[in-house]
């Protein structure tokens, strides 16, 4: 299976806002509600930001948002602050009973 | 809250076995709500999905990795396991266990991660 595709960076500064995309195609992230987004600090582990295309995990701020349109996910980041500077992975579920990850994209806060 | 951590050898030599167990607390690996999962991350690379383990013991596999991938629970220790067979310098990684909330894309929450490396 093929990793889903990100952008490898994305830049912004405080107070904006961004969109990171995630493309798949129609037999995983244009096929399924199951897109997912992480946040990764260095020498951290993941932490979800964004589960199933819309949805935020209690605690996660509201400036976290995410869509999806076609075979096309996105994070959208408003209001952007030093501290949201990370990795982002998107993931989804696929036709073949699996996971697949996005290959990540570096969010820097100029 | 749940909470998982990973533990096993931090260095294995070319073409034998890695053996990792994920320690779960504060929920059952039999309860129906999880899947339990493996992700592993090549060191400045992205993430890579391994495999994911049910209560009912079914198994889902990376294709990429299926021939040489076993996941399998203890159910009396509430904890799962990981094997990786013929390993090369290509496995060496952080690999995180995860769970997945059933019926959702959720992998949430991560243990921290252990980092393991493939060398004679």
């Amino acid at each position: 299976q093929s990793a889903l595709t990100q952008p490898a960076s994305v830049l912004g500064s405080p107070g904006q806002s961004i969109t990171i995309s995630c493309t798949g195609t129609s037999s995983d992230v244009g096929g399924y509600n199951y897109v997912s987004w992480y946040q990764q600090h260095p020498g951290k582990a993941p932490k979800v930001m964004i589960y199933d295309v819309t949805n935020r995990p209690s605690g996660v701020s509201n400036r976290f948002s995410g869509s999806k349109s076609g075979n096309t996910a996105s994070l959208t980041i408003s209001g952007l602050q030093a501290d949201d500077e990370a990795d982002y992975y998107c993931s989804s579920y696929t036709s073949s009973t699996t996971w697949v990850f996005g290959g990540g994209t570096k969010l820097i806060v100029l | 809250q749940l909470q998982l951590q990973e533990s096993g050898p931090g260095l294995v030599k070319p073409s034998e076995t890695l053996s990792l167990t994920c320690t779960v607390s504060g929920g059952s690996i039999s309860s129906g709500s999880y899947y339990w999962g493996w992700i592993r991350q090549p060191p400045g690379k992205g993430l890579e999905w391994i495999g994911n383990i049910y209560y009912n013991e079914n198994t889902y596999y990376n294709p990429s990795l299926k021939s040489r991938v076993t996941i399998s629970g203890d159910t009396s220790k509430n904890q799962f396991s990981l094997r990786l067979s013929s390993v090369t310098a290509a496995d060496t990684a952080v690999y995180f266990c995860a769970s997945k909330f059933a019926g959702s894309g959720r992998f949430d929450p991560w243990g921290q991660g252990t980092l393991v490396t493939v060398s004679s």
